[in-house]
């Protein structure tokens, strides 16, 4: 049981490349989160889907898309990456969907993907 | 601009000190979660409060949530360096969707 997992740990990018960040969970979880952590900013919620097939906007969803290929996995994309882009970026998932919710669940987070856009 | 606001930002203190974290909005939360994050990692929740005036300990951590439901402290009694960590708060409307989180109160426990 790995939880949440996210590849790659590191990566450097040069303004305007693209590159897809993923994201697996193996907890049955319906809802999954993209967050970006930057100093002195806390999360910052980019995306999150609420169960499969379904996606929503964040507080900060320029310049990214997502995927949610399924119940397990939740990919975010860069299509072409600024300097701003450069932050830390966090998935998290949780059991609960739309109708079924639950005060008391726990948000389960990946390692963390670090983003450097030159 | 934040909606839960976190204070302080940054505390420094000796082992066997007492501190208190803030989170205050100005918003309604269904629940208010605290999360400890360790450099390198992700964060990892603490605890969850739901209930307007509740007070949760967790060993030397003791949580409360305002009773208006808009406000959370988190005290440490006796501080050890294990302690040291980025303190988040995180609130939510309603028992699923988008979490809010503050910026973190970066604490510092030194020997």
């Amino acid at each position: 049981n790995a939880g949440v997992t996210q590849t790659p740990k590191f990566q450097v990018l040069k303004t305007g490349q693209s590159m897809t960040l993923q994201c697996a969970q193996d907890m049955n979880h319906n809802s999954m989160y993209w967050y970006r952590q930057d100093p002195g900013m806390g999360l910052r919620l980019i995306y999150y889907s609420a169960s499969e097939g379904t996606t929503d906007k964040g507080e900060v969803p320029n310049g990214y898309n997502v995927s949610r290929l399924n119940k397990r996995e939740f990919s975010l994309r860069l299509e072409s990456a600024a300097p701003s882009q450069t932050s830390v970026y966090f998935c998290a998932s949780t059991p609960s969907r739309p109708g079924q919710g639950y005060h008391q669940e726990t948000q389960y987070f990946g390692p963390g993907t670090r983003l450097l856009v030159l | 601009t934040q909606l839960l606001e976190q204070s302080p930002q940054f505390l420094s203190i000796q082992e066997g000190e007492n501190l208190t974290v803030y989170c205050n909005s100005s918003s309604v939360f269904s629940s208010l979660q605290w999360y400890r994050q360790e450099p390198g990692e992700g964060p990892v929740l603490l605890v969850t409060v739901v209930t307007g005036g509740e007070v949760k300990k967790l060993k030397r951590l003791t949580f409360q949530f305002g009773d208006a439901r808009k406000d959370s402290s988190l005290h440490i009694t006796a501080a050890q360096t294990g302690d040291t960590g980025l303190y988040l708060c995180a609130g939510r409307r309603g028992s699923w969707g988008k979490f809010q989180f503050g910026a973190g109160t970066q604490v510092v426990v030194t020997p």
